[in-house]
């Protein structure tokens, strides 16, 4: 398994500015992912951060306002722009390993990071 | 992606066995079906997966239908440490990363 560390916990921000979200891994991995979780919500996947390229965004989210980097094979950022009240979520951060019997792979989350924009 | 409906809440007492059933009907040949919980404050964590026989690991059983349209999770000795939501997650094979989450069902065991 992997341990996942993201930095910061928790943040309080304010309207209009921007935050940016670490996630360490302590292993190399091929494939990050960047979910959200809205208050009282199940998660969101909001993209793929590929090493080497763009990150791939789901429907709904684009790269100007969730930036991402994955600088190498342990490291991804994800930037939350220009934030407002309904940007306040959880937002983790999440590797692929193969585990599990039969090798099918399953993903290991950090515990998230807890935005209030206020 | 095919859909997963779980009941909202289910209760349980320490040290009983819980079943948490999930019902996907229009599951296809290719989706696993994978289950993850998440403890309060915490990311989701996985606890078992399987594609068509029944599974045991450390944590959990999983019994698959046969007809595969529905699935329970089973855990055999609840204890407070369970408490948490439970996702019953249809995985496509080529998906990887990408898991959809439904609302899950949150669990409280009693004392």
């Amino acid at each position: 398994s992997a341990v996942i560390s993201q930095k910061p916990s928790r943040d309080i921000c304010q309207r209009g500015t921007s935050l940016t979200i670490q996630c360490q891994v302590d292993s190399q991995v091929t494939m990050m992912f960047w979910y959200r979780q809205q208050p009282g919500q199940s998660l969101t996947l909001i993209a793929t951060a590929n090493q080497g390229s763009e990150a791939t965004y789901e429907s709904g989210f684009v790269i100007d306002k969730f930036p991402i980097s994955r600088p190498n094979l342990t490291f991804s950022t994800l930037t939350v722009s220009n934030m407002s009240p309904e940007d306040s979520s959880i937002y983790l951060c999440s590797v692929l390993l193969g585990q599990g019997t039969g090798g099918a792979n399953v993903l290991t989350f950090g515990a998230g990071s807890r935005l209030t924009v206020l | 992606d095919a859909k997963t409906t779980q009941p909202n809440s289910m209760e349980s007492n320490e040290e009983e066995p819980v079943h948490l059933p999930c019902n996907h009907s229009t599951i296809s040949g290719t989706d696993y079906i994978h289950w993850y919980r998440q403890l309060p404050s915490q990311g989701p964590e996985y606890v078992i997966h399987g594609l068509t026989s029944n599974v045991n690991n450390r944590m959990a059983s999983l019994a698959i239908a046969e007809d595969r349209k529905s699935s329970t999770l089973i855990l055999h000795r609840a204890t407070l440490r369970d408490a948490a939501v439970y996702y019953c997650i249809l995985r496509r094979g080529t998906s990887y990363g990408k898991l959809t989450f439904g609302q899950g069902t949150i669990l409280t065991v009693h004392p």
